[in-house]
């Protein structure tokens, strides 16, 4: 039930762009995109709610493709602070809300 | 406005010792979810409930108990704990449809079993 997320790590330097894929075996109602820092708890990024739809928020936006129940999330022009760990999360059926196996961004400078 | 509060923050428990974790928000959401995080497996589903008096298994519920008598509180049990369940546990809040908004989380609760 867990998506999975790909590519599992990266590194990039500032200024670089990414790219951070999250692919679901069910059917999906929304995605939701979050970041967390080392120690701390997650934080919202993002919900995507219709098929096709595309969010931004600063230089990070995001892409949810119903048919293929995928969803991408795209930062540009990478800053320091992008570090941290990215996790898709999803809602199918049933009230249940699942994560994805997270990635790993680091940037340096 | 506090959130979602989790307590204890840290705790060292002993093979088959039992113990409660607590959730408390105050932002009336309906939906509240317990979740453990281990090193590679991202954020996983325990236990949730959509309401007050209800609670449904997630994706990996068993050792686990909760229970939602009010509201604003979701506890999670382990009633005998094993060193499998070393691990850091995160509380999320989401108001009424799952859709239509972001799940707040507590601080997380470090749990070792030793």
């Amino acid at each position: 039930q867990q998506p999975v997320q790909s590519p599992q790590a990266v590194i990039l330097r500032e200024g670089e762009d990414a790219v951070i894929n999250c692919s679901s075996s069910k059917a999906l109602y929304s995605v939701h995109w979050y970041r967390q820092k080392h120690g701390e708890a997650p934080v919202f990024l993002m919900i995507l709610l219709k098929g096709g739809e595309q969010k931004g928020h600063d230089k990070i936006s995001a892409s949810f493709n119903e048919k293929k129940q995928q969803s991408s999330l795209y930062l540009t022009a990478s800053q320091l602070s992008y570090s941290g760990t990215y996790f898709c999360g999803t809602e199918n059926t049933g009230n249940q809300f699942y994560f994805g196996t997270g990635t790993s961004l680091t940037v340096i400078p | 406005n506090a959130g979602v509060t989790q307590t204890p923050k840290f705790r060292v428990l002993k093979t088959g010792q039992s113990m409660t974790l607590l959730c408390a928000q105050d932002m009336n959401h309906e939906y509240m979810y317990w979740y453990r995080q281990d090193p590679g497996m991202g954020l996983r589903l325990i236990h949730y409930s959509v309401g007050e008096g209800t609670t449904a298994k997630g994706e990996v519920p068993d050792g686990y108990n909760v229970s939602r008598l009010k509201k604003q509180n979701f506890l999670l049990g382990l009633e005998s704990a094993a060193p499998s369940q070393t691990s850091v546990y995160f509380c999320a809040s989401q108001r009424l449809g799952a859709n239509t908004g972001e799940l707040f989380f507590g601080e997380g609760s470090r749990l070792t079993v030793l």
